[in-house]
């Protein structure tokens, strides 16, 4: 079975500082796909980035970027020029794939508090 | 499109009762996804279904447990009886029928039973 672990429960970073949030998963797949979700005080599951695992390039969207490196299992997100709304729980997350099952398998989440 | 919406967003019951939990996926969506959200367990599957059928219900803790999708537009989460352990945030979650598999999450149902 599919494990995803965030090995830093919480983190605090100054606003406009940049942070960065670890998270490493195990399996024998070889395609799968990775994805970070925020989850803010409001409780609302939103999608931040995305990576598809063959891809080798690593994704990012505006102050979000990952660092992707298949073969150690590791998947951190980068968030840079920290912004006050970017506090809130950060979820990693593993999709295995193939015919009709989409399993997302989460970690336990780290809380991101960005200070004024 | 008004996301995916869940009703109700808080409900509190007494052990014992029935509680029913509802989700409207986004349209065109066709997987469906029910998850249980506690500070002990963190984010936990319970059931998915793909085009109305369920495909894995594995995560569904007991038979206190039901869920159903009649149509494309509408699922239901059952817990009868209810107990406190049963209170968490309960999300719904649909995505398109495709590898790539981006769950839209609904805004959850906070479920607190007495």
């Amino acid at each position: 079975a599919q494990t995803v672990t965030q090995s830093q429960p919480e983190m605090s970073v100054q606003e406009a500082e940049t942070v960065t949030l670890s998270c490493t998963y195990d399996t024998s797949e070889n395609n799968y796909y990775l994805f970070w979700y925020k989850q803010p005080p409001s409780r609302q599951m939103i999608l931040v980035i995305r990576q598809e695992a063959y891809k080798q390039q690593n994704a990012t969207e505006n102050r979000f970027s990952v660092n992707f490196q298949k073969a150690a299992k590791s998947f951190s997100l980068k968030i840079s020029d920290s912004q006050l709304g970017d506090t809130a729980m950060y979820f990693c997350a593993f999709l295995e794939g193939g015919g009709s099952n989409y399993k997302l398998t989460f970690g336990k989440g780290t809380l991101l508090t960005v200070n004024p | 499109d008004a996301g995916v919406i869940q009703s109700p967003r808080h409900e509190v019951t007494e052990m014992g009762q029935e509680v029913t939990l509802r989700c409207k996926p986004i349209s065109g969506h066709n997987s469906l996804f029910w998850y249980r959200q506690t500070m002990m367990r963190g984010l936990e599957l319970l059931i998915y279904f793909n085009n109305n059928v369920p495909i894995d219900d594995s995560g569904m803790p007991e038979d206190r447990f039901s869920a159903k999708m009649p149509n494309a537009s509408f699922s239901t989460l059952k817990i009868q009886p209810s107990e406190p352990r049963d209170s968490a945030v309960y999300f719904c979650a649909s995505s398109l029928r495709e590898r790539s598999g981006n769950q839209f999450f609904g805004p959850g149902t906070r479920l607190t039973v007495l």
